[in-house]
């Protein structure tokens, strides 16, 4: 069962510290993405990887970190630098850095940080 | 800056009506432009287009690209309750196939 998950789906964490958001693949994709979605603002690009080893900012980087150790797994990191963190964060992949096809979603992770 | 306007914001329609979702766009290295529809969690992928003028069509959803004028139009024929979500149109654009999104029309079909 091909897919993309997300996990927790929902995290509570207190002002001043990291916390990592988990996005795995099965799907054989080389590109992943991460998106923060807030109200009336749409998705917003945080991160972008298109090849293991490789990832590039996006429009909103600051206060937030990633790896791509492996093709699967992308993790995202919240650091106590982000100045609003709370918001809907969602993991995307695509099936190759090279071509312009669809994105793919997975469930998303809701972060409130009180 | 690369930027996706979506018009309305929200609509609240009657189940049978019709609507028209509009999206326009100013991005640079222009790809191709994408529907995702979002019900609670997840967006899903409705269509992608490439082409001017040539619609796409799914059911009781059709989309069309005007690349002149740099907008599309998702309609919606016979809408039903279960077309309540909030649908987001994306722009492919330079490099590394990286979308910018709009924000989103919120639709609401009542009974």
């Amino acid at each position: 069962d091909g897919g993309i998950t997300q996990s927790p789906k929902y995290l509570f964490r207190k002002e001043g510290q990291n916390v990592t958001l988990s996005c795995e693949q099965n799907l054989n994709h080389d590109a992943m993405y991460w998106y923060r979605q807030d109200p009336g603002q749409g998705l917003r690009l945080i991160y972008y990887s298109q090849i293991v080893n490789d990832f590039q900012k996006g429009d909103i980087a600051e206060g937030y970190s990633v790896s791509r150790e492996k093709k699967e797994s992308f993790p995202l990191t919240v650091t106590s630098a982000q100045k609003n963190p709370t918001a809907f964060y969602l993991c995307a992949s695509s099936i190759d850095r090279n071509s312009y096809n669809e994105q793919f979603f997975g469930p998303g992770t809701r972060l409130t940080v009180l | 800056e690369d930027k996706v306007v979506q018009s309305p914001l929200s609509l609240v329609v009657h189940e049978g009506d019709t609507v028209t979702l509009n999206c326009s766009y100013e991005v640079t290295n222009f790809r191709s432009l994408l529907w995702y529809k979002q019900e609670k969690k997840a967006p899903t992928f409705l269509f992608m287009l490439t082409s001017s003028g040539i619609e796409k069509k799914s059911g009781r959803l059709s989309s069309i690209l005007d690349k002149k004028e740099l907008f599309s139009i998702l309609n919606i024929t016979a809408t039903q309750t279960g077309d309540s979500a909030i649908y987001l149109c994306a722009a492919h654009t330079g490099t590394a196939s990286k979308l910018t999104f709009g924000t989103g029309t919120r639709l609401q079909v009542t009974l």
